[in-house]
């Protein structure tokens, strides 16, 4: 079975800090992860896919996540928040057809 | 950039009545999802599509729910008598191939009165 587990339902952060949200996964197959992004009232945007490749995965708007299969986690990162980055954020695995999405964290940039 | 696109940006029915969501996928994407987000809770699977038919669905997708692909371009969810508890974000997705990142359209804000 497939799952996901978002540690922090909220995150809070200054602006310029160090943003770092936690996704740990479950699969009983090699894993397919995704980080996607909320706006409010907008739909869901991919930051960064996770596709068996490199582990350190690079995504838009200055988002990385490193993959740790001896942890399996799959945390996403910015050095520097923005005040533009506040949203939600969902880290989803892929199991064949079907997405499996964590509760999502809440990011606040604190000017 | 091909886009997901999804009509209308927001629908307000009685309930008991019928609604249809409409979702255009990217054109040459094969696999397509609906999603349905209660207000302040997560994003929920509903159903999969592919190859013309249901490839899997959730406990969610009762048979209130059915899904369609009338043509080559549009896919569409309807539900047939609603319920004030369908009140939900529902989001359409679409991917190429069967590890590729599903990509969303903006939603359908579904408001049952």
């Amino acid at each position: 079975a497939q799952s996901v587990t978002q540690l922090g339902s909220h995150v809070s952060v200054s602006e310029g800090a160090l943003v770092l949200l936690r996704c740990n996964y479950s699969s009983s197959v090699p894993p397919y992860l995704f980080w996607y992004v909320q706006y409010p009232n907008q739909g869901l945007q991919l930051l960064l896919k996770y596709t068996s490749a490199a582990t350190l995965v690079k995504g838009i708007n200055g988002f990385e996540a490193e993959f740790k299969k001896s942890e399996t986690s799959f945390h996403l990162t910015k050095p520097s928040a923005h005040m533009s980055d506040a949203a939600e954020y969902f880290c989803a695995v892929s199991a064949g057809n079907q997405f499996y999405f964590g509760t999502g964290t809440s990011l606040t940039v604190i000017p | 950039e091909p886009e997901v696109t999804q009509t209308p940006s927001h629908q307000v029915t009685q309930m008991g009545q019928e609604v249809i969501l409409r979702c255009v996928p990217i054109s040459n994407h094969l696999y397509f999802y609906w999603y349905r987000q209660i207000l302040g809770q997560k994003v929920e699977f509903l159903v999969s599509f592919y190859n013309n038919e249901i490839s899997e669905k959730s406990e969610i997708f009762d048979d209130q729910f059915s899904v369609e692909r009338p043509d080559g371009s549009n896919f569409t969810l309807k539900i047939r008598s609603t319920k004030l508890e369908d009140s939900a974000m529902y989001f359409c997705a679409s991917k190429g191939g069967t590890y590729q990142p599903q990509h969303f359209g903006d939603g359908t804000r579904l408001s049952i009165l």
